[in-house]
């Protein structure tokens, strides 16, 4: 019954690995996201999917591909991972309203990284 | 452009008293906004929104949020504050224009003395 579901909930690597993190929504929503926080909570968006297309791209280095296979999914790849990609990576997903968004994101419980 | 300030990284109330958190925005157009709640190692939890209906919107748990665009503020407050309330607090903004993107402030960590 899970909304907004993302795995692992936990990953530990080290750095140059190259890993994802799969996102998955069964909430029937067009739009997904990937948030950012950081250890000091401040959460930042990095990308946004509708329909499978990209429409937000944040400044994110190249290292960070996202993958939206359908509209249900919108998976993380992050490859060469960096001390600094240590945070907490977090889901989310929209619905659209007459083409506004002015609704809620359902937010998943979160990837914490660690790059050792 | 959109913007969110929280004015307090941390405030401490005790259990039974009220809860004040404040939050003030920044936008070109009329936004929507919202409260999210964090617990500890958990994921976000929509407390309650504005969306340019009524101004003074409740939301879940006890907690309640007035809009006043006088004083671009989205203040949220609870008139009696729980043990279970501890929390990471943050106020988000989204544009009413076309912009698919929640901006967060930086958040306000409470915490509730016994």
């Amino acid at each position: 019954d899970t909304a907004v579901s993302q795995t692992p909930k936990y990953l530990v690597t080290q750095m140059g690995n190259d890993k994802s993190i799969k996102c998955e929504q069964n909430l029937g929503h067009d739009t997904m996201y990937w948030y950012k926080q950081d250890s000091k909570k401040f959460l930042k968006i990095m990308f946004s999917y509708n329909n499978k297309e990209l429409i937000i791209n944040e400044t994110v280095p190249n290292r960070f591909s996202p993958k939206s296979p359908d509209k249900a999914h919108l998976n993380l790849h992050i490859n060469s991972l960096e001390l600094g990609d240590s945070a907490v990576y977090f889901c989310a997903s929209s619905p659209r309203d007459r083409g506004v968004m002015n609704t809620e994101a359902f937010f998943g419980q979160g990837t914490r990284l660690t790059v050792v | 452009a959109q913007s969110v300030t929280q004015l307090d990284s941390h405030v401490s109330v005790s259990e039974g008293t009220p809860v004040l958190l404040r939050c003030n925005y920044s936008s070109s157009y009329s936004p929507s906004l919202f409260w999210y709640v964090q617990h500890p190692n958990k994921g976000l939890q929509l407390l309650l929104k504005y969306t340019s209906a009524a101004t003074l919107v409740k939301g879940i748990n006890g907690f309640e949020a007035e809009f006043k665009k006088s004083e671009t503020s989205f203040h949220l407050t609870k008139p009696s504050a729980h043990m279970s309330d501890a929390a990471e607090y943050f106020c988000v903004v989204r544009l009413n224009f076309g912009n698919e993107k929640l901006t967060f402030g930086t958040g306000t960590r409470l915490t509730i003395i016994p």
